[in-house]
């Protein structure tokens, strides 16, 4: 099975700040990557796919890069509604395998 | 619009068995792969399984920890996808959501990633 680590598994972060998360597989998956965000007691929202591509109606301050085993999240201007957990997801084989998740909080 | 609906979701007991079902609506079922993803609580996403489409005879793949126990079913006609969840174990208790897969094609292969879900139904095994 393929093994998705999120790092960091949580951070605190002000309104307006830019956020970085990291992916990675325990081996290459090209880009077949999607990520989710999820608020508590809320369904996961699809954010992005195959890396990089945004989800419609997703906005642009969102965006993914990465390919093989390393990949990134960055949202740009972090604001109020945007505090949630981050998933990323591998489907490049299976079992589709979760990161663990890292929840985004208010410094 | 695209909506996901769960239903089935309750209590039973250990050994006990459940059937859930996901309503579908805003597009056409039969061209889609269709998934279960399961949520414990307080916990990370864990994905239960797959059924394929139509045109891949509706073939299905399961998590090594449901395999043999659940069964995962759909009805084009009738807009539905359902799990038929049988030897329910303490650990399975979670919040069980049905998700809707697309597909792209990259060279000469298809990946399908999820793009909708549904709000989640509960699932507590417990004596």
């Amino acid at each position: 099975d393929i093994q998705m680590t999120q790092s960091p598994s949580s951070l605190s972060a002000s309104v307006g700040d830019r956020v970085t998360i990291t992916c990675r597989a325990s081996q290459g998956i090209s880009n077949y990557l999607a990520w989710f965000q999820q608020k508590p007691g809320k369904a996961p929202k699809s954010l992005i796919y195959a890396a990089s591509n945004l989800q419609s109606g997703v906005p642009s301050k969102f965006s993914g890069s990465g390919s093989g085993t390393d990949f990134t999240l960055t949202i740009s201007s972090l604001q109020p509604e945007d505090f949630a957990t981050y998933y990323c997801q591998q489907y490049n084989s299976y079992p589709l395998t979760f990161g663990g998740g890292t929840k985004v909080e208010i410094k | 619009e695209v909506q996901l609906v769960e239903s089935g979701g309750g209590l039973v007991q250990p050994g006990g068995s459940l059937r859930l079902s996901c309503a579908a609506s805003g597009f056409t079922l039969s061209d889609q792969y269709m998934d279960w993803v399961r949520q414990a609580p307080g916990k990370g996403l864990e994905w239960v399984g797959r059924i394929r489409n139509k045109a891949n005879t509706y073939t299905t793949e399961y998590a090594a920890s449901v395999k043999g126990r659940f069964t995962i079913s759909r009805d084009d006609s009738k807009n539905s996808l359902y799990l038929q969840m049988n030897s329910l174990r303490t650990e399975d208790t979670a919040v069980y959501y049905c998700a809707r897969a697309s597909g792209t094609r990259y060279s000469s292969s298809w990946h399908w990633y999820f793009d909708y879900w549904g709000q989640g139904t509960l699932v507590t095994v417990s004596s």
